[in-house]
């Protein structure tokens, strides 16, 4: 079946560590977002690329930066993880015929930091 | 700009209960909408769509109607079970280049007892 994968499905790193998440998907989806959720509380959208073009959104903190090095995999990269950052990142495709109004969703990454 | 208010949870209902969520939006254009459901621990599955006025979006007994004239999009199931325990997140996208962001209701949980 064709999805969107993350891992590791839960992280733990400690303050000021830099620290990776990783996304992959077999949906051949042209576009990657990048979320951040924190508890009870909606997505927020950090970025996104469409395809090679990185859009990032003015509120993201520089300390988050992101990497797609090809069409099916897209990076998360944390520079200096703060306690505030603790959260679950989800990462989202869209794309295809179905056209860039739906996304679809990965399981998540949930990172814990010490 | 773009907004989307559902009601606040937590929701309780009892197992055959009818629910109804309810969904309001404000948009600049014409909005697709959408219901995205989070199970404990996991990341966001897409529930039901509708892209417009007066389309009704269904799966696994739920379903939601497009309203245009009362911007609205509330979420029904006729029988709810415990397995339906979860988040439930509407959303608005609006088509067009360079439209990626979904703007999201803050989520109503349900919780469905035996």
């Amino acid at each position: 079946d064709a999805m969107v994968i993350q891992n590791p499905r839960y992280q733990v790193t400690q303050f000021g560590k830099p620290v990776t998440l990783s996304c992959s998907q077999t949906l051949n989806h042209n576009v990657m977002y990048w979320y951040q959720q924190k508890s009870s509380q909606a997505p927020k959208l950090l970025f996104h690329y469409y395809d090679k073009d990185f859009n990032n959104e003015a509120d993201t903190p520089d300390n988050f930066q992101s990497r797609r090095p090809n069409t099916s995999f897209c990076f998360l990269d944390i520079r200096s993880p703060g306690l505030g950052d603790a959260a679950m990142y989800l990462c989202a495709t869209s794309g295809g015929t179905g056209g860039h109004e739906t996304q679809y969703f990965g399981p998540g990454t949930r990172l814990l930091v010490l | 700009g773009n907004s989307v208010t559902q009601m606040e949870g937590p929701v309780t209902l009892s197992e055959e209960a009818f629910l109804t969520i309810n969904c309001t939006y404000t948009a600049t254009g014409y909005p697709s909408l959408f219901w995205y459901v989070q199970y404990p621990g996991e990341g966001l599955q897409l529930l039901l769509k509708a892209t417009k006025a007066d389309d009704k979006g269904s799966n696994k007994g739920f379903e939601a109607t497009y309203r245009k004239e009362t911007t609205s999009f509330h979420l029904e199931k006729g029988s709810v079970q415990v397995s339906d325990s979860a988040v439930y997140f509407c959303a608005l996208s609006l088509s067009g280049a360079g439209s990626y962001q979904l703007t999201f209701g803050k989520g109503t949980k349900l919780s469905v007892i035996p």
